[in-house]
């Protein structure tokens, strides 16, 4: 398997401007989770979906961010509008959920600069 | 609210040395817990995941512990290289199979040869 692939892999965009970022998981797993990595806070969680359905968004940071994951294999993560504070290493990662082990594989990230 | 700490941030070694990096957890109620290696630039490697039941895990020169009822695991790397310098992350998931994963603010490690 390629494993979870993640798109772009960077991207430099004006404040103000939308930004879709995008996941395909591992086939099979069907659990997706979406992280943001800065220096200042590490790794958080801003949501995740079983079976498509997202179980709890609580960290999405405020309204801008937004999340969508229509179909197994592929989801969004939507900034609109971007600010320069949203600047940070956006990591999507998916497991399979349901048996022993379930270990989380994690795609390069997405890296996204707002200027 | 589930809590995981990482003590200390950063550590440094001479190349050969054994050494233990450190995690806690406040919520005992976990399902599993996880450590990651991160290197500079790239996304996070699973390397051990410790089932709740489980006192520990091994890979090669690595063997992780867990103590839940303390909230406490430990990632231990033996005969350490150059090559293990990194940072190491631990992660636990809570309640089931099907519950978000918390992570930890990492060990930043370096390996002097």
């Amino acid at each position: 398997d390629a494993g979870v692939i993640q798109s772009p892999r960077h991207e430099v965009t004006e404040m103000g401007q939308e930004v879709t970022l995008r996941c395909k998981p591992i086939s099979g797993h069907n659990s997706l989770f979406w992280y943001r990595q800065t220096m200042m806070r590490g790794l958080e969680l801003l949501i995740y979906f079983n079976n498509n359905v997202p179980i709890d968004d609580s960290g999405m940071p405020e309204d801008r961010f937004s999340a969508k994951m229509p179909n197994a294999s592929f989801s969004t993560l939507k900034i609109q509008p971007s600010e320069p504070r949203d600047s940070a290493v956006y990591f999507c990662a998916s497991s399979f959920a349901g048996v022993s082990g379930n270990t989380i594989y994690f795609g390069e990230g997405s890296w996204l600069t707002v200027v | 609210k589930q809590e995981v700490t990482q003590i200390p941030a950063a550590l440094s070694v001479p190349e050969g040395e054994n050494l233990v990096l450190n995690c806690s957890f406040t919520d005992s109620a976990i399902y599993n817990l996880q450590w990651f290696r991160q290197d500079p630039g790239k996304g996070l490697t699973s390397l051990l995941l410790i089932q709740s039941s489980q006192r520990e895990q091994t890979s090669g020169r690595l063997n992780a512990s867990l103590d839940k009822s303390s909230g406490r695991s430990t990632l231990y790397i033996a005969a350490s290289q150059p090559g293990d310098s990194a940072t190491y992350l631990c992660a636990v998931r809570q309640g089931s199979s099907a519950s978000k994963i918390i992570f930890g603010s990492g060990t930043r490690l370096s390996i002097r040869p």
